[in-house]
């Protein structure tokens, strides 16, 4: 199985801030990645796909960048809404396999 | 629109058996690849299920082969998951997604709970 290491498991962060969250798998997973944003009793929502492409409706401050084992998403500048967490998944192979989350929270 | 909506979550006691329905509308699912992800308790994202749009490809977590498994019905055009011999670490919320690589549309989840 491709394991996603995520990190890191939980930022604070004020509004205003740029935040950066990092995924590494254990193998070259060439841009099949994607990075969901999950808020408490929701489902995850699609923020990123392929690496670094931008779901529609989604807010530009939001980028995903890297390719084989290194990723990462970055915020550019933190809004009230933004505080959830965050979660990568690679879909080079089967299973699929998320990163363990990032919570985002207040400073 | 396309929505999806789970149901059938429900308290069960280990080794009984459940089966979780999501219904889908806005699309017919023998278009499309479905899967299924739990989520346990406070934990993260587990992905445990998917079913090529025609049937012919499935691919189930190693920890519930032969416990689990997955369908889509077109007459009722939803997406089933039977689940058999039930364990207290099933125990979670069970999301039904579109897609096979990186899901886009998903449904609000509906709670297994394996206890005795």
């Amino acid at each position: 199985d491709v394991q996603m290491t995520q990190a890191p498991s939980s930022l604070s962060a004020s509004v205003g801030d740029r935040v950066t969250i990092t995924c590494r798998a254990s193998r070259g997973i060439t841009n099949d990645l994607g990075w969901y944003q999950q808020k408490p009793g929701k489902a995850p929502k699609r923020l990123i796909y392929e690496a670094d492409i931008l779901q529609g409706g989604v807010p530009s401050r939001f980028s995903g960048s890297g390719s084989g084992t290194e990723f990462s998403l970055t915020i550019s500048s933190l809004q009230p809404e933004d505080f959830a967490t965050y979660y990568c998944l690679q879909y080079n192979d089967w299973p699929r396999t998320f990163g363990q989350g990032t919570k985002v929270e207040i400073k | 629109e396309v929505q999806l909506a789970e149901s059938g979550g429900d308290l069960v006691q280990p080794g009984g058996s459940l089966r979780l329905s999501c219904a889908a509308s806005g699309f017919t699912v023998n278009t499309y690849w479905m899967t299924w992800v739990r989520q346990a308790p406070g934990k993260g994202l587990e992905w445990v299920a998917d079913i090529k749009f025609d049937g012919s490809e499935k691919n189930l977590l190693d920890s519930v082969k032969g416990r689990f498994s997955i369908f889509t019905d077109d007459a009722t055009n939803s997406l089933y998951l039977h689940m058999n011999s039930l364990r207290v670490e099933d125990t979670a919320v069970y999301f039904c997604a579109r897609g096979y690589r990186c899901p886009e549309s998903w449904g609000q989840g509906t709670l297994v709970t394996v206890s005795s």
